[in-house]
C-alpha cells in the first residue's frame, strides 16, 4: 500500500528563522512525484513545491526547498526566513501513474511567531 | 485565469438530511476531483472525473454519496442521507489532463459541512 506519513502534528518557528517539516512515504513505484501543499485558514490548497522522483537535484522555490532522499523515502520541506504569512497547515502529497491521484499525509500545523 | 469555484462555503444540516455541493473547475480542465478532508486528516479522494466520465470512485460511499459532471464542465457532489461522520471540508480540484498528479492540481476553497 502507498502511504504518506507526517510525524509532526504541530510546529512553531520564530519569524525570520528556518524550520524543517518532515515527510516519509512508502511505495513500490519507481516513477512518482512528491509535493508540498500549504493550506491557510482560507482552506484553499496552494502548491508550494514539487519534486520529480527521477531527479536527484533537490527542488527549490524561493525560500522553500526540499531534502529528497529517495533511498530513505524521505521528503522534508525547509522554509528559510520564515514569515508570518507562512502560518498554515502543510501537507505532503505523493502522486504516481499507477493511481493517477494524490495520497496526502495528515499534515503539519506550522505557526510562525512574531 | 479564474480559479476553481465552489459553493456554498459553509453548510450546516441535520443528520439524515441531504446536501449538495457545486464545483466549477478552471476552464478547459478535463479532470476534476472531489476530496473529503476530515478535521485532523489529510484530504482523501472521493471521485475523479475525466471529462464527464468517472475514472475512480473507489473510495466514494456509494450508498449515500453521488456525483455527476454531466457536460464535462461543472460538477455536483450530493450526500443523502447525511451522517454525523460526514462533517468535513469538501475540496474540489481540477487539472488539464489526467496526468495532473505529476505537476499539481488547482484547488478550490472548499465547502465546510457540519452535520448536527
Amino acid at each position: 500500500a502507498q502511504t504518506v506519513t507526517q510525524s509532526q502534528p504541530e510546529m512553531s518557528v520564530q519569524e525570520a528563522e528556518t524550520v524543517t517539516l518532515s515527510c516519509t512515504y512508502d511505495t513500490s513505484e519507481n516513477n512518482y512525484y512528491l509535493f508540498w501543499y500549504k493550506q491557510p485558514p482560507s482552506r484553499q490548497m496552494i502548491l508550494v513545491i514539487r519534486q520529480e522522483a527521477y531527479k536527484q537535484q533537490n527542488a527549490t522555490e524561493n525560500r522553500f526547498s526540499v531534502n529528497f532522499q529517495k533511498a530513505a523515502k524521505s521528503f522534508s520541506l525547509k522554509i528559510s526566513d520564515s514569515q508570518l504569512g507562512d502560518t498554515a497547515m502543510y501537507f505532503c502529497a505523493f502522486g504516481t501513474s499507477g493511481t493517477y491521484k494524490y495520497i496526502f499525509g495528515t499534515g503539519t500545523r506550522l505557526k510562525v511567531l512574531a | 485565469e479564474a480559479g476553481v469555484a465552489q459553493s456554498p462555503r459553509y453548510k450546516i444540516i441535520e443528520k439524515r438530511q441531504s446536501v449538495a455541493f457545486w464545483c466549477n473547475p478552471i476552464s478547459g480542465h478535463a479532470t476534476l476531483y472531489w476530496y473529503q478532508q476530515i478535521l485532523g486528516q489529510g484530504p482523501k479522494l472521493l471521485i475523479q472525473f475525466q471529462n464527464n466520465g468517472v475514472v475512480d470512485d473507489s473510495q466514494l460511499p456509494k450508498d449515500r454519496f453521488s456525483a455527476e459532471r454531466l457536460k464535462g464542465v461543472d460538477s455536483t457532489l450530493k450526500i443523502q442521507p447525511a451522517k454525523l461522520e460526514d462533517s468535513a471540508v469538501y475540496l474540489c480540484a481540477s487539472s488539464p489532463t489526467r496526468t495532473g498528479y505529476n505537476y499539481g492540481y488547482t484547488f478550490g476553497s472548499g465547502t465546510r459541512l457540519t452535520v448536527v
